[in-house]
């Protein structure tokens, strides 16, 4: 069974200070990893894929399977980062779609 | 272009009652998925919706069903309404279903059951 562990329910950091949201998985297949972010009152929303390796608002994570983890991260955060941070695993592979999440974090920056 | 919407936004409801939730993916859209989200047990995977059929159901009672139809949107019933159905149901779609695929999600339902 796949599984999704968000070890932190709350982070607060200060404003410019480095951010790492930790998102450890379990599955048995080839993951697939999202980030997917809510801001306060907005719906949720993708923040990144590990298959586009790319970066958005500054923030990066690189899959290691090694670990089995996908930390989401950010130099320097800002107060428009504070959210609400969902990890999520797709077994899309598997002739459905289906995304398993994390708990998720709250991520508070302090001005 | 419209985002997911979902209908009603807030409901009320007796225990025993049933209701319906209704989803309008984003045009083009084929694949409409249901999550559950709850303060104690986070987001979790209902079901998933393509060309009308369903894909893959989570692990739910059969009280809970869904369907969707030729233009694409969705609903989802629940039966037997229990207090422990209070939640904030989301709806997802999806342009395709293969890897990396973005889910585009509603602002949810927000079921109380009294």
């Amino acid at each position: 069974a796949q599984r999704v562990t968000q070890p932190e329910k709350l982070l607060s950091v200060f404003k410019g200070a480095p951010v790492e949201l930790k998102c450890n998985y379990s599955y048995s297949g080839s993951p697939e990893l999202f980030w997917y972010v809510q801001y306060s009152r907005q719906r949720l929303q993708l923040l990144l894929r590990h298959i586009s390796r790319e970066s958005i608002k500054g923030f990066t994570a690189d899959l290691n399977k090694g670990e089995t983890s996908f930390h989401l991260k950010k130099p320097f955060a800002q107060e428009e980062d504070s959210a609400m941070y969902y990890c999520a695993l797709s077994n899309s592979g598997a002739g459905s779609y289906q995304l398993t999440f994390g708990k998720g974090t709250k991520l508070s920056v302090i001005p | 272009k419209a985002g997911v919407t979902q209908t009603p936004r807030y409901l009320i409801k007796t225990r025993g009652q049933q209701v319906t939730l209704s989803c309008s993916p984003i045009s083009g859209h084929r694949s409409v998925s249901w999550y559950q989200q709850t303060p104690g047990q986070g987001l979790q995977f209902l079901f998933e919706y393509f060309s009308e059929t369903q894909r893959n159901k989570g692990n739910f009672p059969g009280r809970f069903s869904g369907r969707q139809f030729s233009n694409s949107r969705s609903e989802m019933n629940v039966s037997t309404l229990e207090l422990g159905d209070s939640a904030l149901y989301l709806c997802a779609s999806s342009l395709s279903r293969g890897r990396g695929t973005e889910a585009f999600f509603g602002q949810g339902t927000r079921l109380t059951v009294v």
